[in-house]
């Protein structure tokens, strides 16, 4: 069965850091581009970031430029997001999902919470 | 990048009867070179990840009922609904990947 897992996601201060981790299997992990989407608590979805097959490409949202990093680890079958200096606009379950025919996202984990507070 | 814009923001219908929901892309997400429009809907229940129904503007993915009918080029998109069952109630997103991957604010869909 294919499948993605995300952990990682929980409480975290402004201006904090926290690393989420995707777990894939069913399907071969290194043939594919791999995203994260997220969805801030009674909104619409954003596209995050995604990387290349190798992870020698990555590309970012604007809002996420500088402060976010995907990376991945294809022995492992693993895609991670590492946030730093988050924000309260960060809050929001992030979702890991693969990139299918031509980059439409076909597959999608049940996603993880961060929620960035005091 | 595309900005993607759906109407409505809400819409109530009968059981059987027919749900439109209309998709809008700032720029072509049509790709001249091999004819095909990057434009995806997607399916979002509560508490549950988006479950992808359309891509290329009308090729259903697989095990999707094809009650759910994609049309649309270049800058307009539609989704129907043939005949509206009460397991679609859901929130529906449609998206481009055309460039940066960028999403609509959603249509939330109701029985009447």
């Amino acid at each position: 069965e294919v499948q993605l897992v995300e952990s990682g996601g929980g409480l975290v201060q402004p201006g904090g850091s926290l690393r989420l981790s995707c777990a894939a299997s069913g399907f071969t992990f290194s043939d594919y581009w791999m995203s994260w989407v997220r969805q801030a608590p009674g909104k619409g979805l954003e596209w995050v970031a995604n990387s290349k097959r190798d992870g020698s490409e990555r590309y970012y949202v604007v809002s996420v430029k500088g402060r976010f990093s995907i990376s991945r680890d294809n022995a492992k079958n693993s895609l991670y997001l590492q946030m730093n200096s988050l924000s309260v606009e960060d809050t929001a379950v992030y979702f890991c999902a693969r990139d299918g025919p031509g980059g439409v996202l076909d597959i999608w984990g049940q996603g993880t919470m961060v929620t960035v507070s005091s | 990048d595309i900005v993607m814009t759906q109407s409505p923001d809400s819409v109530a219908v009968s059981l059987g009867e027919r749900a439109t929901i209309n998709c809008k892309s700032s720029q072509s997400v049509l790709n001249s070179s091999n004819n095909k429009n990057y434009l995806a809907w997607y399916q979002q229940k509560p508490g549950q990840p988006p479950r992808l129904l359309i891509f290329w503007a009308s090729t259903r993915e697989s095990g999707v009922p094809d009650r759910f009918i994609g049309s649309g080029s270049g800058t307009d998109f539609t989704l129907t609904i043939s005949s509206l069952q009460a397991e679609d109630v859901a929130v529906y997103y449609c998206q481009q990947y055309s460039g940066t991957k960028t999403f609509g604010q959603g249509t939330k869909v109701e029985i009447k």
